[in-house]
C-alpha cells in the first residue's frame, strides 16, 4: 500500500523519558511534515524537511529533534518528556510544489504520565 | 495573523438529513482553503480543497463547499448523510504567498454524530 505510516500508533511513557515516534512515506514525496495535535484538536506544523533539509521550524521547543535519514523518513525524537507532550503527533508527506498538499499518517497518541 | 474557527464543536443529524458544517478563516487576502476529515484511528483525508476559480468546490464522498469571500466562510455541506459520515472534520487554511499549500492551519475541528 502506498501511504505514509507511522510507528508506534500508541505511546505510554513517564515523564523525563526519551522517545522517539518513527514515520516513513512511500509516495515518493520530497517533503515531509510533522503535526502536532493537541488536546483542543488544533493540528498545528512544527516542522518540514525537503530532500533531508529542514525548511520549517516552527517554535518547538529544543527537546524535539526531527532526525531525516533519506527522503522517505521523518522520525521525531523526544528528550525528557513532559505532561504538555501528550497530543496526537502526525506525520505527512508533499511534493515541495504549489498546491501539492500534504498526506498525513494516522497519528501516533503519544500519553506522557 | 491567520486563524480558522469552526463555530460547532459537535454537530448531531439523522441519517439522511442535510448538514452543514461552518468555517470562517481571518487572513488579508483570499487564502487556500481545505476540508479534511479524520475517522477514529486514522488519517486525515483530504476532502475537497480551494485554490481560486468557481466558489463552489466539488469534493469526495458527495461533499461540496462554497467559498464566500465577504463572509469570509468555508462551508462543507452534503444533502444526505450516511451513517459513514460519522467523524471529525477540520478546516484549514494554507498560505499563496508561501509558495506552497504546504504549511496549513487547522481549526479546531466539528465532530460529527449521525443517528440511524
Amino acid at each position: 500500500d502506498t501511504a505514509v505510516s507511522q510507528t508506534p500508533k500508541y505511546l505510554v511513557t513517564q515523564m523525563g523519558n526519551d522517545k522517539s515516534i518513527k514515520c516513513e512515506q512511500n509516495l515518493g514525496h520530497d517533503t515531509m511534515y510533522w503535526y502536532k495535535q493537541d488536546s483542543k484538536k488544533f493540528l498545528k506544523i512544527m516542522f518540514s524537511y525537503n530532500n533531508k533539509e529542514l525548511i520549517i521550524n516552527e517554535t518547538v521547543p529544543n527537546r524535539f529533534s526531527p532526525k531525516s535519514p533519506d527522503k522517505a523518513h521523518l522520525n521525531l525524537h523526544i528528550n525528557s518528556l513532559e505532561l504538555g507532550d501528550s497530543a496526537v503527533y502526525f506525520c505527512a508527506s508533499s511534493l515541495l510544489e504549489l498546491g501539492q498538499l500534504p498526506t498525513f499518517g494516522s497519528g501516533t497518541r503519544l500519553t506522557v504520565v | 495573523a491567520q486563524s480558522v474557527t469552526q463555530p460547532d464543536i459537535h454537530i448531531t443529524v439523522s441519517e439522511g438529513a442535510s448538514l452543514e458544517l461552518r468555517c470562517n478563516y481571518s487572513y488579508g487576502a483570499t487564502p487556500y482553503l481545505f476540508w479534511y476529515v479524520q475517522s477514529p484511528g486514522q488519517g486525515l483525508q483530504l476532502l475537497l480543497k480551494y485554490f481560486s476559480g468557481d466558489t463552489l468546490v466539488q469534493g469526495i464522498k458527495g461533499f461540496e463547499a462554497e467559498f464566500k469571500r465577504s463572509q469570509s466562510s468555508f462551508n462543507l455541506r452534503k444533502p444526505s448523510v450516511h451513517w459513514s459520515d460519522a467523524a471529525e472534520y477540520f478546516c484549514a487554511v494554507g498560505y499563496p504567498g508561501s509558495g506552497s499549500a504546504r504549511q496549513l492551519t487547522f481549526g479546531s475541528g466539528t465532530q460529527l454524530t449521525v443517528l440511524p
